[in-house]
């Protein structure tokens, strides 16, 4: 299993601000994801994160809200930008597993709340 | 379109009971479902899966049963301890992406 690391653990903002979160992953790994978890929401994928390559974007989701950075294959940062309160959320990066079953393994999440 | 659905978004079991979580799906190319757990302030994490082509699948405490032709599995946790509370979710492979469903709050009171 993969050991995840995610900072900040949670921050509260003001709406218009940006925030940065940053995961750490204890092995090298090709792709890394970024979800999302409203209040009483399911998990949402919002980008693919692949080291050497742009970000992979899903639907309802854009580059300019969510600039993604992965400088290199254990490291990987998520900016939520220009702030409002609807972004409110738990913040999620997770890697693939190795195994028979493809699962994900998860860092601990960021809080985050917009004022 | 939602293709993974769970219908309740809490339940609560007395201890010692039975805790039944239910999943519905919509896709039936699904090769393989999994279920994650996940404790406030934590990532999930992942906790049983089943192949599709298989009807039952058990570890310890817990067993997860498929159903494909009504496309519903469920997740069992017997007997069912103070230490199961957490949101529950159930994940199927879609494109190089897993899909969760909403979540399921079980609560097992003393």
């Amino acid at each position: 299993s993969a050991v995840i690391s995610q900072k900040p653990s949670r921050d509260i903002c003001q709406r218009g601000t940006s925030l940065t979160i940053q995961c750490q992953v204890d092995s090298q790994v090709t792709m890394m994801f970024w979800y999302r978890q409203q209040p009483g929401q399911s998990l949402t994928l919002i980008a693919t994160a692949n080291q050497g390559s742009e970000a992979t974007y899903e639907s309802g989701f854009v580059i300019d809200k969510f600039p993604i950075s992965r400088p290199n294959l254990t490291f990987s940062t998520l900016t939520v930008s220009n702030m409002s309160p609807e972004d409110s959320s738990i913040y999620l990066c997770s890697v693939n597993g190795q195994g028979v079953v493809e699962t994900q393994y998860f860092g601990p999440g960021t809080r985050l709340l917009v004022l | 379109d939602q293709q993974v659905k769970q219908n309740s978004p809490s339940l609560s079991v007395q201890e010692g009971r039975i805790s039944i979580l239910n999943c519905d799906y919509t896709n039936s190319m699904f090769d393989y479902f999994l279920w994650y757990k996940k404790y406030p302030a934590e990532g999930p994490t992942f906790l049983i899966s089943i192949s599709s082509i298989k009807d039952k699948n058990e570890d310890g405490r817990f067993t997860v049963f498929l159903n494909k032709s009504a496309k519903h599995l469920s997740l069992h946790i017997v007997p069912s301890q103070p230490g199961d509370s957490a949101v529950y979710f159930c994940a199927a492979p879609g494109a190089q992406k897993l899909v969760f469903g909403q979540g399921t709050r079980l609560t097992i009171n003393p």
